[in-house]
């Protein structure tokens, strides 16, 4: 199956910075790309959706001001958490379609924040 | 919300059969997955459905009926490496975003 890859696998930070998680879909061109967090024994929670060249879709509940996605080229999104305090610790996981993969999204191994 | 509904925990020995149920919103209904998720890990694709019926793959199934709005996962001849989350995911009409139910938690005991 197709690859998908996220930098870092683990982050510590402190209250107040920001931290840029990256997701690249590493053998195919990934038009449409998607962040989730998801908390200890609960199930992923998208937040976004974000498609290459255009602003991201943000979820109901989401502060994309705070969330900020940027979908640069068909291989690399990003997702930075500004001004990150300790309720934002979680574990964040993108996912990816491609052109040519009409149904199935391959996710990324997941980023492990922790904001001290 | 998309009402996503499925058992939190659900326990089965080994060599036996487990079927995980799953119940969802039908209004914008685009495709019902599941997925597989190890603690720590990305979640792993196993099945797809869109049409009504069942989806044979090795000693996985897996079921739709899009007019009740129901779902399940059938695993047969369980093996201790079965022990995991499922996630049953509904995909919605708008730029294919895929939603998940909590998940369930299989353990398989020896």
């Amino acid at each position: 199956g197709a690859v998908v890859s996220q930098h870092p696998s683990r982050v510590i930070c402190k209250s107040g910075t920001s931290v840029k998680i990256e997701c690249r879909s590493l053998d195919f061109q990934a038009t449409t790309m998607f962040w989730y967090r998801q908390f200890p024994k609960q199930s992923l929670m998208l937040m976004a959706t974000s498609n290459e060249g255009s602003k991201a879709t943000y979820e109901q509940g989401v502060e994309k001001d705070k969330f900020l996605i940027n979908h640069a080229s068909l291989t690399l999104s990003t997702l930075t958490v500004t001004s990150a305090h300790p309720e934002d610790s979680s574990f964040y996981i993108c996912s990816a379609r491609g052109e040519d993969r009409s149904y199935e999204q391959y996710f990324g191994p997941g980023t492990r924040l922790t904001v001290t | 919300g998309q009402n996503i509904d499925q058992p939190t925990e659900m326990t089965a020995t080994e060599g036996a059969i487990v079927q995980i149920n799953c119940t969802y919103q039908t209004s914008g209904f685009n495709g019902l997955f599941w997925y597989q998720q190890h603690a720590g890990e990305a979640p792993t694709f196993l099945s797809y459905n869109v049409l009504d019926g069942l989806e044979e793959k090795g000693r996985f199934s897996s079921f739709l009926s899009r007019s009740k709005g129901y779902s399940y996962l059938l695993l047969k001849e369980l093996q201790m490496k079965d022990s995991a989350s499922y996630l049953c995911g509904r995909r919605g009409s708008t730029l294919g975003r895929l939603y998940f139910g909590r998940g369930t938690q299989l353990t398989v005991w020896p």
